[in-house]
């Protein structure tokens, strides 16, 4: 069975500095991988998803994820914060090619930036 | 281009009383549907997923229930609400294809009971 363990409920950066958000996964397959935003009282946003194609995913907002399969991580960064970056961040695993297409989600990253 | 609306957006029900939760999606045929809560501090809770019209999953034991009476159309309900079903109330819709499986979120809607 699948399971996603996102490390740190809370990371605080300043504003300019580097954003990293750990994710590792668990899989018997190969992973279809997702990570989400969530802005305070609105639904998930899909920030990017690796497939299985190249193994750095760029996604919106200038954010990426690199696929480590030796170190079953995905883990988000971001070279320089925004103010606007401040949300909370999901990373979901995906049961490979089931028809219901279940995810299962991580605890969460509350991501604060600081001026 | 695809959208997922949901209503009421925030809610505020004596405990004892019925809840009906409306999602519905625009733009695609024959979508997965899910229902999410999330309570504060414990992340997404799947609560039901759907594949097809009247086929509906429950992930776990509550006293909630879900329907799907149209291809594009799910209903969350209760007949008496608990205080523990407070919490943000997510719809989700995904293509119901092997091998596609990102989910697409609709804004959500706030329940309190009291």
């Amino acid at each position: 069975a699948q399971s996603v363990t996102q490390l740190g409920s809370h990371v605080s950066v300043s504003e300019g500095a580097l954003v990293l958000l750990r994710c590792n996964y668990s899989s018997s397959v190969p992973p279809y991988l997702f990570w989400y935003v969530q802005y305070p009282n609105q639904g998930l946003q899909l920030l990017l998803k690796y497939t299985s194609a190249a193994t750095l995913v760029k996604g919106i907002n200038g954010f990426e994820a690199e696929f480590k399969k030796s170190e079953t991580s995905f883990h988000l960064t971001k070279p320089s914060a925004h103010m606007s970056d401040a949300a909370e961040y999901f990373c979901a695993v995906s049961d490979y090619g089931g028809s219901q297409g279940n995810l299962i989600f991580g605890k969460g990253t509350k991501l604060s930036v600081k001026p | 281009s695809q959208t997922i609306h949901q209503w009421p957006a925030t809610l505020v029900q004596p405990v004892g009383s019925p809840l009906s939760l409306e999602c519905t999606v625009e733009g695609t045929s024959n979508p997965n549907l899910y229902w999410y809560r999330q309570a504060a501090g414990r992340g997404l809770q799947l609560l039901f997923y759907s594949v097809g019209i009247g086929q509906i999953s429950s992930e776990v034991p509550q006293n909630l229930s879900a329907s799907r009476p149209q291809d594009r159309q799910f209903i969350l309900s209760s007949k008496k609400l608990l205080l523990s079903d407070s919490g943000f109330y997510l719809c989700a819709w995904s293509p119901g294809l092997a091998g596609i499986n990102e989910q697409f979120f609709g804004p959500g809607t706030r329940l309190t009971v009291l």
